[in-house]
């Protein structure tokens, strides 16, 4: 029973390079969700997808692409990584667009 | 604009001490309410949440939470909390008939619990 996974959990990498962070749930939930969470911020939307091939940008998008192939996986990628991106990246899944989100363990991520 | 907050920042308690941690929102349409915790180094997890219904909702580990509609209010509360309390506690919002799910944080409260 994995329910929801992020791989990697750790990742360090240098400005400007791309970088993907995996998200895969096996719950067959339609809904799934990114966040970023920074210190005073809480925890910020990038995308969201209501299903496979739909997503859409949440409140900070910009610097973030995402796809969404299957239903069971939502891979966020960083084209070229900022400094600012330097972050704790959630991703949550649920059954429904008001029902509760779970979430994954998440990636700690620093750009150099 | 649609926001949540957390008035609380950062709380210290000793142990057997009652926790309230206030949440407010700023939309005054139908609102899904949740609070999450986050227990040191792991992930979120739900506390409790409020759709309808009786607006004084309990959740896991002795939690419970009062959403108030008139003063946009859902505020946590414990009666005497524990060392094994001390997180971060986030409250959360989807703000009308959302078919998009898109949750709205708070900036979370630090809570610590001291032995």
């Amino acid at each position: 029973d994995a329910g929801i996974t992020q791989s990697p959990r750790y990742k360090i990498t240098e400005t400007g390079r791309q970088v993907t962070l995996m998200c895969h749930q096996t719950w067959s939930h339609s809904y799934m969700f990114w966040y970023r969470q920074d210190l005073g911020h809480g925890l910020r939307l990038i995308y969201y997808s209501a299903a496979a091939d739909i997503t859409d940008k949440g409140e900070v998008p910009d610097g973030y692409v995402v796809s969404r192939s299957k239903t069971e996986n939502f891979p966020l990628t960083l084209e070229s990584a900022t400094r600012s991106q330097t972050s704790v990246y959630f991703c949550a899944s649920s059954s429904s667009p008001t029902d509760t989100q779970y979430f994954g363990p998440g990636t700690r991520l620093t750009v150099l | 604009a649609q926001s949540v907050s957390q008035h609380n920042h950062h709380v210290i308690l000793s142990e057997a001490a009652s926790l309230e941690l206030g949440c407010n929102y700023s939309y005054g349409g139908t609102v899904n309410l949740f609070w999450y915790v986050q227990y040191p180094g792991q992930h979120l997890q739900l506390l409790l949440k409020y759709f309808s219904g009786d607006p004084l909702v309990k959740g896991i580990k002795g939690f419970e939470a009062e959403f108030i509609k008139s003063k946009f209010s859902f505020n946590l509360r414990k009666p005497s909390v524990q060392w094994s309390d001390t997180a971060e506690y986030f409250c959360a919002v989807i703000f009308g008939s959302s078919n998009t799910g898109k949750l709205i944080f708070g900036q979370g409260t630090t809570l610590q619990v001291k032995p």
